[in-house]
């Protein structure tokens, strides 16, 4: 079946570059948008960004140029770096799949079970 | 940005109740409305794509239906296991927004 496993530290500095990597099985990693979102202690679900195995990549407007995603087809895998990090960027951060068909399918299918990352010092 | 706006933000149901969730669209969104189900300490799990297409594995009890700028989620006969928070999350625009999310307790 299909997983994904998201690692990464627990813990990052504030001011430094949070990075997390998700491993994708089960599935092709051609097959979807890969994405990253993430969820604040007890708040709601915040879309980070994502990218194609193409390498056409969307971001959050909000979040602005601190967001980079790559996808390594080779392994499998995709990243999520964001700089500068806060307290406010303390967060469950999930990887995802979501699929793209045609009409108005447009969705996130798959989740990992999220990594929870706290900034502070 | 398109913002969405749940309601209610929590509610009270019994098992066997009728539940309906709405979600409403700052500006018209088509059909381009997903809901999905988060229980506490797991990952949402998507039930409804495209305003009214139920997923694979998803029980006939949930329902959605809407378009343009209101939709809503029904749930037909509450379930133990459906005792959850539920989000809408809009894929017109690539802000890929959620709703705050409705706990039913």
């Amino acid at each position: 079946q299909v997983q994904l496993q998201e690692s990464g530290p627990g813990l990052v500095k504030p001011s430094e570059t949070l990075s997390l990597t998700c491993t994708v099985s089960g599935v092709s990693i051609s097959s979807h948008y890969w994405s990253w979102i993430r969820q604040p202690p007890g708040k709601g679900l915040e879309y980070i960004g994502d990218m194609y195995y193409t390498g056409s990549a969307n971001n959050n407007p909000s979040l602005g140029s601190r967001v980079t995603i790559s996808v390594d087809t080779s392994k499998n895998q995709f990243s999520l770096k964001l700089t500068s990090v806060t307290a406010a960027d303390t967060a469950v951060y999930y990887c995802a799949g979501r699929r793209v068909v045609g009409g108005w399918l447009n969705y996130f299918e798959y989740w990992g079970q999220g990594i929870p990352v706290t900034v502070s010092s | 940005d398109i913002q969405m706006t749940q309601s209610p933000s929590s509610l009270s149901a019994s098992v066997g109740d009728r539940v309906t969730i709405t979600c409403r669209a700052s500006q018209t969104i088509a059909r381009y409305l997903n809901w999905y189900q988060q229980k506490p300490g797991k990952a949402p799990k998507v039930l409804i794509s495209a305003a009214s297409t139920l997923q694979s594995g998803v029980p006939s009890r949930f329902s959605g239906s809407g378009s343009g700028t209101d939709f809503t989620l029904t749930i037909s006969s509450l379930q133990p296991e459906d005792f959850a928070t539920y989000y809408c999350q809009q894929s017109s625009s690539t802000s890929y927004t959620f709703g705050q999310g409705t706990k039913v307790e």
